[in-house]
């Protein structure tokens, strides 16, 4: 079992770029979970899906983020147009019900 | 609203001692989860150890346990024998059993003097 899977590890976007992070959760799971962690901060929730539904972003920026979760595939959290105040550590996490498995997160650098 | 408050920004240990780490939050329910997870530079959110509000007993984890205290609403990690690979940050969270967002404290920074 590999585990949550998150990639890429490090991404650098310039402001006005797309930043695109995918979540592979664990075998089996199908609930996905996004957290952001700024610099010195715990995590903050962003968005809850399950495959082809999204249940709750109310931690998700109004503007520019959007996140997937398809029948095939990984999930997906999209930022468009960056700036550098997105600059963080993303992290996915998944569940089969209540326990939580989280990745090793991408951390988006914004230049 | 839920918060947890990790008031020990970094705390240091010698080698093999023990060390505790404080936590409060602050919660109107009476039935929740509680947790300490371990950030290591690798970044990687490992769980360390979970307590559930309506347990009495103390979680212990091999060299960690806690120190739960409902009614002052206090969740404090103890680590005995500490590890150079102890190393890391440790994050306390919350979660309603009913709901499934993990509040997050800010962080403890653990340095373990060799």
């Amino acid at each position: 079992n590999a585990g949550v899977m998150q990639n890429p590890r490090h991404l650098v976007r310039r402001r006005g770029q797309e930043a695109r992070l995918r979540c592979s959760p664990m075998k089996g799971h199908s609930h996905v979970y996004w957290y952001r962690q700024l610099p010195e901060e715990g995590l903050k929730f962003m968005v809850y899906l399950q495959k082809e539904n999204i249940i709750d972003e109310s931690g998700m920026p109004k503007e520019r983020f959007s996140a997937e979760f398809p029948k095939e595939g990984p999930s997906i959290l999209r930022i468009q147009q960056v700036v550098r105040g997105d600059s963080a550590a993303y992290f996915c996490a998944s569940s089969l019900r209540y326990g939580y498995t989280f990745g090793s997160g991408t951390r988006l650098t914004v230049v | 609203a839920q918060t947890v408050t990790q008031s020990q920004p970094e705390m240091s240990v010698q080698e093999a001692e023990t060390v505790t780490l404080s936590c409060t939050y602050d919660t109107s329910e009476s039935d929740y989860y509680l947790f300490w997870y371990k950030q290591p530079p690798s970044r990687q959110m490992i769980l360390v150890i979970r307590q559930e509000a309506y347990k009495q007993q103390n979680a212990t984890e091999n060299r960690f346990s806690v120190n739960f205290q409902k009614a002052a609403k206090s969740f404090s990690l103890k680590i005995s024998d500490s590890q150079l690979g102890d190393a890391a940050m440790y994050f306390c969270a919350y979660r309603n059993p009913l709901h499934y967002q993990l509040i997050w404290g800010a962080g403890t920074k653990l340095i373990i003097k060799p």
